[in-house]
């Protein structure tokens, strides 16, 4: 099983939809949580972080942590083509220091 | 505030060389954490130093190595470059030492392209 789940996609929606992205992850004790933007050709860029159950909000973002389910999502509101990219779930590791465990991404597409 | 900075942006070598890779973190940084990332294995860490120390190793052969400096910059090297080292390289910098639950993560540099042929 692999330590952080995410379904590769694409995930397709129209423009002004709403963009529901999953992460699952393996290790019942992780605590941070984080979830970066990667355009193609670029490098990721940080979106939203969260180490608390329930909802942050940011913006048109929102990430949902469930700690008893080991789940991670990320809403994306209002969704434009510019948000079209790979987004990366990513779990910080227990006494690990600074490492963190990426999922393999899931790539979002918003059409007009 | 300048970003992380990663040169050279990208190289191209023969199988059988070494290469060396620089980062320099965000000013105030002192983690630098090392990534690849591949099409098929996705960001695989690689390794993380903090005050000069390597703190943690991913599972990498023993031909990936690195260092950091005084003044927080890092290095990683190569040797005996494989075609399957062909892969972005990420250098990721963080302002705190890391295990407390409010960690705010990484910013990534723009990444090192590595071509083995």
């Amino acid at each position: 099983q692999k330590e952080v789940e995410q379904n590769s996609g694409p995930l397709s929606v129209p423009e002004g939809a709403i963009a529901s992205l999953n992460c699952t992850y393996s290790d019942r004790v992780s605590q941070s949580f984080f979830w970066y933007r990667q355009y193609s050709g670029k490098s990721p860029e940080l979106i939203m972080s969260i180490y608390s159950n329930g909802d942050k909000e940011d913006g048109r973002f929102t990430a949902q942590l469930n700690k008893a389910s080991q789940y991670v999502s990320l809403l994306i509101r209002d969704s434009q083509p510019s948000d079209s990219a790979t987004y990366l779930c990513a779990v910080a590791i227990p006494g690990g220091y600074n490492k963190l465990i990426f999922g393999a991404g899931t790539r979002l597409a918003v059409h007009p | 505030k300048a970003g992380v900075t990663q040169t050279p942006r990208y190289l191209i070598k023969t199988r059988g060389q070494q290469v060396t890779l620089s980062c320099s973190p965000i000013s105030g940084h002192r983690s630098v954490s090392w990534y690849q990332q591949t099409p098929g294995q996705g960001l695989q860490f690689l390794f993380e130093y903090f005050s000069e120390t390597q703190r943690n190793k991913g599972n990498f052969p023993g031909r990936f190595s690195g260092r950091q400096f005084s003044n927080s910059r890092s290095e990683m090297n190569v040797s005996t470059l494989e075609l399957g080292d062909s892969a972005l390289y990420l250098c990721a910098s963080s302002l705190e030492g890391g295990r407390t639950p409010s960690w705010r993560g990484y910013t990534f540099g723009s990444g090192t392209r590595l071509t083995v042929v």
